[in-house]
């Protein structure tokens, strides 16, 4: 595609339940991220995957959180047993050169 | 401290105002300096991009770097309603993390 896609755009979930969030990066980006943003906060680091390299998951909150990147394209991030904590934007990012990071639209996260 | 200030705004000026965004960081690694711009519901996208002090021109948009100082600053000339939006200021080490600003928003009137 021309750019990166992410669905759902918006979910609404109930506190407890598991949501997964799907990123598609523009094709041949090796790089990929994802990143939360809080209402009136900066967007925070989650997770960068590189081609084959071992992902850097230093940013996860908790260990409900992990993600996949299959065949070096597809990513899923998974948050289980959500808490209204973890309501936010949740942006995917792809990139070829490492400062030019091309985001998606997000995925709008709401936990009730 | 955190290690990336950025003035929180937000900013109304009329059009043709010239708007004036600020930054400033802690992180000495730093050598990637980036705006991003972000529109209402949309992901951010990259603006302007600079690795050296100095300023950097694109068209009405002048990015400034002083390394010495820590800071960072976008001006925006002859600002125009499509210019409204939220401006991030970004940076990044030799790492591939990039540290954003919590962004200005910045409204433009007609």
């Amino acid at each position: 595609g021309a750019g990166v896609s992410q669905s759902p755009s918006n979910k609404v979930t109930e506190k407890g339940k598991d949501v997964e969030l799907r990123c598609d990066p523009i094709s041949g980006h090796t790089a990929l991220y994802w990143y939360r943003q809080s209402l009136g906060q900066g967007l925070e680091f989650l997770i960068y995957f590189q081609g084959n390299s071992a992902p850097d998951k230093s940013g996860l909150p908790s260990d409900r959180f992990s993600a996949e990147r299959t065949g070096g394209s597809v990513s899923t991030l998974t948050i289980q047993r959500t808490q209204q904590e973890d309501s936010a934007v949740y942006l995917c990012a792809s990139s070829l050169v490492t400062f030019e990071a091309f985001f998606g639209q997000g995925t709008r996260l709401t936990v009730v | 401290q955190k290690e990336v200030e950025q003035d929180p705004g937000p900013l109304s000026v009329p059009e043709g105002a010239i708007v004036s965004l600020n930054c400033t960081y802690s992180n000495s690694a730093f050598q990637y300096f980036m705006w991003y711009r972000q529109y209402s519901r949309k992901g951010p996208e990259l603006l302007m991009y600079t690795y050296s002090s100095g300023n950097k021109e694109d068209g009405r948009f002048t990015a400034q770097v002083d390394k010495s100082s820590k800071y960072i600053s976008l001006f925006i000339r002859d600002s125009q309603p499509s210019d409204s939006a939220t401006y991030l200021c970004a940076f990044c080490s030799n790492d591939y993390k990039l540290s954003f600003g919590a962004g200005t928003t910045v409204t433009v009137r007609a």
